[in-house]
């Protein structure tokens, strides 16, 4: 099973600030990574696919990069909207699909 | 716009069963694959089951030998039949499309 490692757990920024939040994968999962974002109460919403490629919908701001086993969520000036629990995910080796434990991003 | 509802959720006592269901809308069901996808209260997300659109069923081995996926094109229907349940199956059972673009709003099981 391919474990997923995401740092900070906590994140406190300000808005307009830039987030960096990191993945790192037990193994390689190429490019294959995700990108979700979960506000209290709501299902998780799926923002970059495949390390890089941000979903419909997703606002430039949000931009992923990495390969091999180090990726990274880059929210280049944070709204206040932006303030939620973001989650990585693999599918490049599964069963099982995994997901990393979370990243909380919160206001300073 | 896609659309998926959950429903099915509630109060069992340990050991016994559930069969939660997911209603698809606004896609042709049958061309995608499904998923379920749970999160225990205040905790991380975890992958439960896939199935694909042919009814190729994947689980998590925690799960393996009590739930049971299968799906009904006919009435765009998900069901997950889940029994002998653990207190360990707490969670908001959420249903997604198989490229995790789409989410259902969850159904909370809780196993008390």
């Amino acid at each position: 099973e391919v474990v997923l490692t995401q740092s900070p757990a906590t994140l406190s920024l300000s808005p307009g600030e830039r987030a960096t939040l990191s993945c790192r994968a037990s193994e390689s999962v190429h490019y294959y990574l995700a990108w979700f974002q979960q506000k209290p109460g709501q299902a998780p919403r799926l923002l970059i696919y495949d390390t890089s490629n941000r979903a419909t919908g997703i606002p430039a701001r949000f931009s992923g990069s990495g390969s091999g086993t180090d990726f990274t969520l880059t929210i280049s000036s944070l709204e206040p909207e932006d303030f939620a629990v973001y989650y990585c995910q693999q599918r490049t080796n599964w069963p099982p699909v995994t997901f990393g434990g979370g990243t909380k991003v919160e206001i300073k | 716009e896609v659309q998926l509802v959950e429903s099915g959720g509630g109060l069992v006592q340990p050991g016994g069963s559930l069969r939660l269901s997911c209603a698809g809308f606004g896609f042709t069901f049958s061309r995608y694959s499904l998923n379920w996808v749970r999160q225990a209260p205040g905790k991380g997300l975890e992958w439960v089951s896939h199935i694909s659109s042919n009814s190729k069923t994947y689980n998590t081995d925690s799960v393996k030998g009590r739930f049971t996926l299968s799906r009904d094109n006919a009435k765009n229907l998900l069901s997950l039949q889940m029994n002998n349940l653990r207190d360990e199956d707490t969670a908001v059972y959420y249903c997604t499309t198989g490229d995790y673009v789409a989410w259902g709003q969850g159904t909370l099981v809780i196993v008390s």
